[in-house]
């Protein structure tokens, strides 16, 4: 497809274990985000990535999130020992060039934890 | 302070009713705006960018105002379609060396038969 592929789509986890997200993003596009949102409430920054190296990792609520992107395209975040308050949906987007912040979204990831 | 504000509502109007949205963001240095738009369960997408001479898409307004750091989105003509969450969002340094976005809370549309 043409648009950002995130998987899983959906993932049920136990507390305490490790999870990873991927996301491909759209062909060229050289900018890469990942947000979250928990259950009614606003997108919540993590990391943007230009290229492979990521300029603003500002968002990443604690040392238990990583992310990394290889070849300029496909990023995975890395959650550690989970915890229930990380139950949320994981957005990724992409964008060709951020100077115009016209970011494509990809249908999320959604992280349950019990 | 949150960065950018919205009133979540809900929003509840009739079909063909004109609705205004506002936002208020708190950096001054901010230099790029948007609206998106949110389906229930959905991933954003942008709706339509907002430029500092105020612009149009059809039934859509989109107005800046710097000096009260202030975003506003007038929906004229409501549709059933429209029903939706509105996302104010700030680029809150506007630097091509940063894509960051702050996305405010978002504001619920219902509008009903």
């Amino acid at each position: 497809g043409a648009g950002v592929s995130q998987s899983p789509s959906n993932k049920v986890t136990e507390k305490g274990k490790d999870v990873e997200l991927r996301c491909d993003p759209i062909s060229g596009h050289t900018a890469l985000y990942w947000y979250r949102q928990s259950l009614g409430q606003g997108l919540e920054f993590l990391i943007y990535f230009q290229g492979n190296s990521a300029p603003d990792k500002s968002g990443l609520p604690s040392d238990r999130f990583s992310a990394e992107r290889t070849g300029g395209s496909v990023s995975t975040l890395t959650i550690q020992r989970t915890q229930q308050e990380d139950s949320a949906v994981y957005l990724c987007a992409s964008s060709l060039d951020p100077a115009t912040n016209t970011i494509y979204f990809g249908e999320g990831s959604w992280l349950t934890v019990v | 302070r949150k960065e950018v504000e919205q009133d979540p509502g809900p929003f509840n109007v009739p079909e063909g009713a004109t609705v205004a949205f506002n936002c208020t963001y708190s950096n001054s240095a901010s230099q790029s705006f948007f609206w998106y738009r949110q389906d229930c369960r959905k991933e954003p997408k942008l709706l339509m960018s907002v430029y500092s001479s105020g612009n149009e898409d059809g039934r859509f307004t989109a107005q800046l105002n710097r000096a009260s750091q202030y975003i506003s989105l007038l929906i004229r003509d409501s549709k059933l379609s429209d029903s939706a969450t509105y996302l104010c969002v700030v680029n809150p340094r506007g630097s091509s060396n940063t894509g960051k976005l702050i996305f405010g809370q978002g504001t619920t549309l219902q509008v009903k038969p």
